[in-house]
C-alpha cells in the first residue's frame, strides 16, 4: 500500500537557520506529492505540491523537489522565521480515479528568536 | 469567503454518550473528507464523500462511528456510544473535485474529549 515516512520531531531551530524536513514515500506508480502545514489551533493548509518526477514545488520560501530515484520529497527553507513554527505534513496521492491523500505523521518545527 | 466550518470547536462528554460533529464544506465543493488526528496515529482518513455519496468508509474504526451527508452543504460524524479512546481532533475537509491534484481545504477541527 501507500505510505509516507517523515523525520521525527520536534525540529528546533534558531531564526534564520536552514531547514530540512525529510520525507520518503512508498507508492505504486507515480503519485502526486504535497506538503501541508498546520499552525497552532488551525486545520491543515496546502503549502506546496509537485505532480511529476523532478518537479519542484515552492511557496513562501519553502521548496521541495520530487525525486523518483530516491522516492523522496524533502522540504527545505533557506532562512526560517519564528512565524514558520508549525507542524508540517508530507502527503501523497495516487494519480488514479477516486484516490485520497495519505499523510505522514507530521513534523513539528519550533523556531526561536 | 467562508472556509470549511466545523462545530463545535470543543466537545467534552462522558463515556457512553452520543457525540455529533458537524461540517459545512465550501460552497461548490463536491468532495468531503473526515479525518481524525491523534499523537499516536497521526492523521487518519475516516470517510470520503463525493457528490454526497460515501465512496470510501474503510477508515471508519467500528460500528460506533457513522457519517452522513444529506446534502451538498452539510455533513455529520456521529459516535454512539463514545469511548475515551475516541478522544482526538476531528477534521473535516472539502475539495472542488476528486482528482490527484486538487487542493484540500480543512476546517479548524473539533477537539473531542471523552471522559
Amino acid at each position: 500500500g501507500n505510505s509516507v515516512t517523515q523525520m521525527e520531531g520536534p525540529v528546533t531551530l534558531s531564526e534564520e537557520a536552514f531547514l530540512t524536513i525529510n520525507c520518503t514515500y512508498t507508492a505504486t506508480g507515480y503519485p502526486s506529492l504535497f506538503w501541508y502545514v498546520q499552525y497552532p489551533g488551525e486545520g491543515l493548509q496546502l503549502l506546496l505540491k509537485a505532480t511529476k518526477a523532478d518537479d519542484k514545488g515552492s511557496n513562501k520560501g519553502f521548496e521541495a523537489t520530487y525525486r523518483k530515484e530516491t522516492t523522496s520529497f524533502h522540504l527545505e527553507k533557506g532562512s526560517v522565521q519564528v512565524s514558520d513554527s508549525a507542524v508540517y505534513f508530507c502527503a501523497l496521492r495516487p494519480n488514479s480515479g477516486y484516490s485520497t491523500l495519505t499523510f505522514g505523521k507530521g513534523t513539528m518545527l519550533l523556531v526561536s528568536p | 469567503d467562508a472556509g470549511v466550518i466545523q462545530s463545535p470547536r470543543h466537545e467534552v462528554t462522558e463515556m457512553g454518550q452520543e457525540v455529533t460533529l458537524r461540517c459545512k464544506p465550501i460552497s461548490g465543493h463536491n468532495s468531503l473528507f473526515w479525518y481524525r488526528q491523534t499523537m499516536m496515529r497521526g492523521l487518519e482518513l475516516l470517510i470520503y464523500f463525493n457528490n454526497n455519496v460515501p465512496i470510501d468508509d474503510s477508515g471508519m474504526p467500528e460500528d460506533r462511528f457513522s457519517a452522513k451527508m444529506p446534502n451538498a452543504s452539510f455533513s455529520t460524524l456521529k459516535i454512539q456510544p463514545s469511548e475515551p479512546r475516541d478522544s482526538a481532533v476531528y477534521f473535516c475537509a472539502s475539495s472542488l473535485m476528486a482528482g490527484a491534484n486538487e487542493k484540500l481545504f480543512f476546517g479548524s477541527g473539533t477537539q473531542l474529549s471523552v471522559l
